[in-house]
């Protein structure tokens, strides 16, 4: 298995424009999470899915942010429009029937809004 | 959801066993107790996952007190490629919600 595939690695992108993250979990995971790492926040879950059901999104920080899962091999996480702040490196995760079995990680992608 | 507590850096030196304490005092009962370590520029690996008594693997030993409220992670005999952050959390798999993993403890392992 290839694990979770995020992309792009890296993004470059000037305030106001939109930015779409996106994930592919590892097959027959059936729970897919969204996270952003900063040095002064840490590890911030943003919204999670299961069965690509949205489940929990009160991580979400406004409503510049949205997250999509079309079907079980497929999710993004879109902000419009895009704000210097929102630098960061966002991850991706999937597990399978939750927590207990843990999270396998994507390598992230690093945005940088300028 | 449980809280958890951890130290935010650690130092040690190659070859020693480092031991990082994590508080975690409102655990629920069907709460487990799982350690991620991330190395930098990647995202965080799972390492570890106990319920109650000892766990270990091939990576780490999970040692977890009658009462839960505590666990501490030791890794034996630290080398360099062991400075990562570590992360301790505590949920129910079944219980509908995901976790955050917070600032973790960030470990130095020097010559």
């Amino acid at each position: 298995d290839a694990g979770v595939i995020q992309s792009p690695r890296h993004e470059v992108t000037e305030m106001g424009q939109e930015v779409t993250l996106r994930c592919k979990p590892i097959s027959g995971h059936n729970s897919l999470f969204w996270y952003r790492q900063t040095m002064m926040r840490g590890l911030e879950l943003l919204i999670y899915f299961n069965n690509n059901v949205p489940i929990d999104d009160s991580g979400m920080p406004e409503d510049r942010f949205s997250a999509k899962m079309p079907n079980a091999s497929f999710s993004t996480l879109k902000i419009q429009p895009s704000e210097p702040r929102d630098s960061a490196v966002y991850f991706c995760a999937s597990s399978f029937q939750g927590i207990n079995y843990g999270y396998t990680f994507g390598s992230g992608t690093r945005l940088t809004v300028v | 959801l449980a809280k958890t507590t951890q130290p935010i850096s650690m130092d040690s030196y190659e070859g020693q066993e480092v031991n990082i304490t994590c508080s975690h005092n409102n655990i629920a009962t069907n709460d487990y107790i799982t350690w991620y370590q991330q190395f930098p520029s990647q995202g965080p690996r799972f390492i570890i996952q106990g319920y109650k008594t000892k766990v270990t693997n091939e990576v780490a030993s999970l040692f977890i007190p009658a009462d839960r409220k505590s666990s501490t992670l030791s890794l034996p005999r630290v080398s360099l490629s062991d400075t990562a952050v570590y992360y301790c959390l505590v949920g129910d798999g079944n219980s509908g919600y995901a976790l955050n993993f917070g600032k973790g403890t960030s470990l130095l392992v020097t010559p």
